[in-house]
């Protein structure tokens, strides 16, 4: 079984702080890790993904995710928040030892970036 | 690439009638995703296709909800009869793979469906 927790619903960060949106995972497995944004009245959109190597991992937007496996984390984030950065943030994780083609949304985080 | 392309954008129909829900993939993706998101139940899984064929349907509803896939390049969701509680943003996605894993998965903008 797979699944994914993300324990905060909200959070707010003054612009030009550094922002963090938490995601846990649990997995038989190995991870894949997956962060998306929603903005309002869109699809998501893919942000980054960790598979294997290197536990940093860079994406869009200046975004980055730290993989961390004795905590079983993926925490997303990012050195300066941009008002810009305000939307729903999605952690998914699908376990590859599971040959499955589905991966298992978190319930979201909404960000909020002031100005 | 125009990405994932669903229609209509918005579609309000009156409760017991049918609602057809369209999506085309991403070239070359060979899974396709639905999906249902609302306030109260978060983004939902309602079912996924490989290379055409249904993997898993254990997120559709019940009998009224119907999806089918008949080529590489188009998918259609059926709800029949529609009710007001299927209101909801629907989202098709794709995703690429390698050796039979998904990777990330590519969101068309997604269907407002209201049901008066």
């Amino acid at each position: 079984a797979q699944s994914v927790a993300q324990p905060e619903d909200q959070v707010n960060v003054a612009e030009g702080n550094p922002l963090t949106v938490k995601c846990t995972y649990s997995v038989s497995g190995n991870p894949y890790l997956f962060w998306y944004v929603q903005y309002p009245n869109r699809g998501l959109q893919f942000l980054l993904k960790y598979i294997t190597g290197d536990n940093l991992v860079k994406g869009s937007y200046g975004f980055e995710a730290e993989f961390n496996k004795s905590q079983t984390s993926f925490h997303l984030k990012k050195p300066s928040a941009l008002v810009s950065d305000s939307a729903l943030y999605f952690c998914a994780v699908r376990d590859h030892n599971t040959n499955a083609g589905k991966s298992t949304f978190g319930d979201g985080t909404t960000l909020t970036v002031k100005p | 690439d125009a990405g994932v392309i669903q229609s209509p954008r918005h579609e309000v129909t009156e409760m017991g009638q049918e609602v057809t829900l369209r999506c085309k993939p991403i070239s070359g993706h060979d899974y396709l995703f639905w999906y249902r998101q609302t306030m109260m139940r978060g983004l939902e899984l309602l079912i996924y296709f490989n290379n055409n064929v249904p993997i898993d349907d254990s997120g559709m509803p019940e009998d009224r909800f119907s999806a089918k896939m008949p080529n590489a390049s188009f998918s259609t969701l059926k709800i029949q009869p529609s009710e007001p509680r299927d209101s909801a943003v629907y989202f098709c996605a794709s995703s690429p793979s390698s050796q039979g894993n998904s990777y990330e998965q590519y969101f068309g903008p997604g269907t407002r469906l209201t049901v008066t």
